[in-house]
């Protein structure tokens, strides 16, 4: 079947404006994840979702990141006037409930903030 | 917190040579632990796992065993290909969450010569 999805795989932004990122994650997986990959600080969790909600935001950086999933499937992360620092690939991976270990990583969103 | 620390690379070389890639681990709970690889071009792929003390791992060739008294999860292969050619992350989850949130190392760049 189809793995996770990512779009789009490469985003290149001004500093300062807003950009959208979207993960599909694996039909019927429930748990989602975004990490971020970058040469600084290596690879880090951001946030996770079981369904809807996100009862761990303890990665996301700052308050100009935010992130939502609906209908317990499809995430979009938000990142409010960006800056350089967030210059990163974005990954996204899913699970299974109750086999939360085993994620499925998407290829990624690589972002540039000029 | 939970901490993951690899040997730092890039690790190069010839077809068929012996690696092994250091990893070890500070965790406040009893993780499971991963070792993800991630092909040029591609997106991260679990490689192996193991989620007790004395278990051992194994995929592709690859090996990890973990060890708690020393709190280590080394990679190992007999005899590498050109094919392995990837960065190699190792990482924990703390099974004292019910999710799997992941930590990584800073990932380990392997070339393999012909």
């Amino acid at each position: 079947g189809a793995g996770v999805s990512q779009s789009p795989s490469n985003k290149v932004t001004e500093k300062g404006k807003d950009v959208e990122l979207r993960c599909d994650p694996i039909s019927g997986h429930t748990a989602l994840y975004w990490y971020r990959q970058s040469l600084g600080q290596g690879l880090e969790f951001l946030i996770y979702f079981q369904g809807n909600s996100a009862p761990d935001k303890s990665g996301l950086p700052s308050d100009r990141f935010s992130a939502e999933r609906t209908g317990g499937s499809v995430s979009t992360l938000t990142i409010q006037r960006t800056q350089q620092e967030d210059s990163a690939v974005y990954l996204c991976a899913s699970s299974l409930e109750g086999l939360a270990y085993e994620q499925y990583f998407g290829p990624g969103t690589r972002l540039t903030v000029t | 917190g939970n901490s993951v620390t690899q040997m730092e690379g890039p690790v190069t070389l010839s077809e068929e040579a012996f690696l092994t890639i250091n990893c070890t681990y500070t965790a406040t709970g009893y993780p499971s632990l991963f070792w993800y690889v991630q092909y040029p071009g591609e997106g991260l792929q679990l490689l192996l796992k193991a989620t007790k003390a004395d278990d051992k791992g194994s995929n592709k060739g690859f090996e990890a065993t973990y060890r708690k008294e020393t709190t280590s999860f080394h990679l190992e292969k007999g005899s590498v290909q050109v094919s392995d050619s990837a960065v190699y992350f190792c990482a924990l989850s703390d099974r004292g969450t019910s999710y799997g949130k992941l930590t990584f190392g800073q990932g380990t760049i392997l070339t393999v010569h012909p």
